[in-house]
């Protein structure tokens, strides 16, 4: 079983739609939760971290951690035609760690 | 202001054959890390640096992988013998300290990879 799991897409809105990305994990010592946005041919570029369990907002991104249920989702509000890339969680075990561990990405198309 | 930088950005490669990978940092950066990725996965780490340190390496770097950071600076990636299953994106990146950032957190920030195909 793999560490990380999530949800594979593709996903394709209109847009304006909210769009809702989810991971599961099974390591109860991550405590960094991360999301980032790769565009085609290029690195992955963060958007957002959290620390521990709770919500945390950025514009039109809110981040969610539920650590009893091993679950985070990233929001989308408002989407735009530019929000359209592949969107990896990633998950860190502590301030210390190097090693982070990734999902295999969503694939978002929103269409104008 | 410059991001992290990787040379080649494309390597075409018979089977066999040894490739070398360049990543250069961000410079006030003294972390380095190497990752893998191929088509439809996310980024796989392979090891990284504090300065000159190797300080962690992934069961999936075998014996033919070898990295360096002789002046922890830049860093170079070694594949010998290279094979079709070693095709992927080889993305590199680089962060601060995490006692040099706020909130303990060191984002990593990622060059745009080398795109290794083995023929």
């Amino acid at each position: 079983q793999k560490e990380v799991e999530q949800d594979p897409g593709p996903l394709s809105v209109p847009e304006g739609a909210i769009v809702s990305l989810n991971c599961t994990y099974s390591n109860s010592a991550f405590q960094y939760f991360m999301w980032y946005r790769q565009y085609s041919r290029k690195g992955p570029e963060l958007l957002m971290y959290t620390y521990s369990s709770g919500n945390k907002e950025d514009g039109r991104f809110t981040a969610q951690v539920d650590k009893s249920s091993k679950y985070i989702s990233l929001f989308i509000r408002d989407s735009q035609p530019s929000d359209s890339a592949t969107y990896l969680c990633a998950f860190k075990r502590g301030t210390n760690a190097g090693k982070s561990t990734f999902g295999d990405g969503t694939t978002l198309t929103v269409k104008p | 202001d410059t991001g992290v930088s990787q040379d080649p950005r494309h390597k075409i490669t018979k089977r066999g054959q040894n490739v070398t990978f360049r990543c250069d940092p961000i410079s006030e950066h003294n972390r380095l890390y190497w990752y893998r990725q191929t088509l439809g996965q996310g980024p796989e780490f392979l090891t990284y640096f504090q300065n000159e340190a190797q300080l962690e390496k992934s069961r999936l770097l075998s014996d033919r992988f070898s990295a360096e950071r002789p002046k922890g600076s830049f860093s170079t990636l070694e594949i010998q013998r290279t094979e079709q299953g070693d095709s992927a994106m080889y993305l590199c990146a680089s962060s601060p300290d995490p006692s040099e950032t706020v909130g303990n957190y060191n984002e990593q920030f990622f060059g745009p990879g080398t795109r290794l195909t083995v023929l």
